[in-house]
């Protein structure tokens, strides 16, 4: 079974500063990978997804992250932080070729950004 | 612009009583999904259905049960609530064939006393 591992569950940078989410999963096959944000009393929004191609994906909000095969890794980054950042952000794969599409979710990481 | 809602923010029940939890689209997706989120657990699958009347158990599907009569209807039931199934419910739907990625609607807290 699929596992996802989001190292910290609370992360703290200033604002301006660089943000750096960890994400690492287990597979020996290149699964789906997504990114989803959850703001204060909000359900999960997509943030950025990668199925295929290009390894270096763009989200909304100016957050980006980059599928490192080798490293089975989809680490999330935003160049500066932004007080409206402030959020709780899940990692999620599904298998390729499973019909299901099931999602595994990471434990989540909370970002506080400070003034 | 997709949509998923859910009956209640909030909710307080007492142990033991029956407990439904409402989710809707508005989006003809044929796939819902019902998860629970708790600190640090990130969010576990309930139980999630591929289409009307259909329903598949989740990783933790103990001591709850869905129904799916219309396709835009998925609802959350807990026969008898008990104190640790106290946590927050969010309902997700997603177009079928899809890449995985799934809407997710507000979130229910749910409180058992």
């Amino acid at each position: 079974a699929q596992s996802v591992t989001q190292l910290g569950s609370h992360v703290s940078v200033s604002e301006g500063a660089l943000v750096l989410l960890r994400c690492n999963y287990s597979s020996s096959v290149p699964p789906y990978l997504f990114w989803y944000v959850q703001y204060p009393n909000q359900g999960l929004q997509l943030l950025l997804k990668y199925t295929t191609g290009a390894t270096l994906v763009k989200g909304i909000n100016g957050f980006e992250a980059e599928f490192k095969k080798s490293e089975t890794s989809f680490h999330l980054t935003k160049p500066s932080a932004h007080m409206s950042d402030a959020a709780e952000y899940f990692c999620a794969v599904s298998d390729r070729g499973n019909a299901g599409n099931m999602l595994t979710f990471g434990g989540g990481t909370r970002l506080m950004v400070k003034p | 612009d997709v949509k998923v809602t859910q009956s209640s923010r909030y909710l307080v029940k007492r142990t033991g009583e029956k407990v439904f939890l409402e989710c809707v689209q508005d989006m003809d997706h044929e796939n819902m999904f019902w998860y629970r989120q708790d600190p640090g657990l990130g969010l576990r699958l309930i139980y999630f259905s591929y289409d009307v009347k259909m329903k598949e158990k989740g990783d933790i599907p103990e001591g709850y049960s869905v129904s799916r009569e219309k396709k835009e209807r998925f609802s959350l039931i807990l026969e008898s609530a008990s104190t640790n199934q106290t946590s927050m419910y969010l309902c997700a739907s997603r177009l079928a064939g899809s890449h995985g990625t799934q809407y997710f609607g507000p979130g229910t807290r749910l409180l058992v006393l």
